[in-house]
């Protein structure tokens, strides 16, 4: 299994500022993910982060607002651009060693946006 | 509807009953998970059911999967106050080149299981 850190942890940010949150993986891993979970709400796919190449986003979100890196196999950055009150959710980290496997969560990072 | 959703959205317990929880999907899968999340966290996998399971059983839990109504059903028996958490389901779909997964899990919209001392 894999173990993930994420930072920060939590953070309060003001209107239209940026963010950017890292997540740290012990190994390898072939892939990547970022969701976000709103206040109440179950998880939904952002992005795949693909290594070596641009960001798979998923219907809704789009690379303006959530900028994504990955500069190797065990590292990704997720920035939440721009920011508003409705940005405000749990963003997660995730990885899978293969398909069809499980996946791996870090402990995700609360934003607050005021 | 969505992918994965879930049956009740809240359920309270008192310790030592058995929880039921249940979702329904409607994409062609290779596998079924369960997930829980303690408030707020990161999430924790519990079990994975493949597509050609019917049971599945780890500890406490059992899973049951039946593909031709689309539903799973996870079983947590001799509940605890530990086990209070949010329960998730989620579902990896069928796609791609030979009918293998691209990689990506839907997550239901999840059980919020209380149980009391």
């Amino acid at each position: 299994s894999a173990v993930i850190s994420q930072k920060p942890s939590r953070d309060i940010c003001q209107r239209g500022t940026s963010l950017t949150i890292q997540c740290q993986v012990d190994s390898q891993v072939t892939m990547m993910f970022w969701y976000r979970q709103q206040p109440g709400q179950s998880l939904t796919l952002i992005a795949t982060a693909n290594q070596g190449s641009e960001a798979t986003y998923e219907s809704g979100f789009v690379i303006d607002k959530f900028p994504i890196s990955r500069p190797n196999l065990t590292f990704s950055t997720l920035t939440v651009s721009n920011m508003s009150p409705e940005d405000s959710s749990i963003y997660l980290c995730s990885t899978r060693d293969r398909a069809a496997g499980e996946l791996f969560f870090g402990e995700g990072s609360r934003l607050t946006v005021l | 509807s969505q992918q994965g959703e879930e049956d009740p959205q809240a359920l309270s317990i008192q310790e030592g009953e058995n929880a039921t929880m249940n979702c329904s999907y409607k994409t062609s899968i290779n596998n079924l998970q369960w997930y829980r999340q303690n408030s707020g966290r990161g999430l924790v996998h519990l079990i994975l059911i493949r597509s050609n399971e019917r049971e599945k059983h780890s500890g406490r839990l059992r899973v049951t999967l039946d593909t031709s109504k689309k539903s799973s059903s996870l079983l947590i028996t001799a509940s605890r106050a530990a086990d209070t958490a949010s329960y998730f389901c989620a579902t990896d779909a069928v796609g791609g080149a030979g009918g293998t997964s691209y990689g990506k899990l839907t997550f239901g919209q999840g059980t919020i299981l209380t149980v009391h001392p």
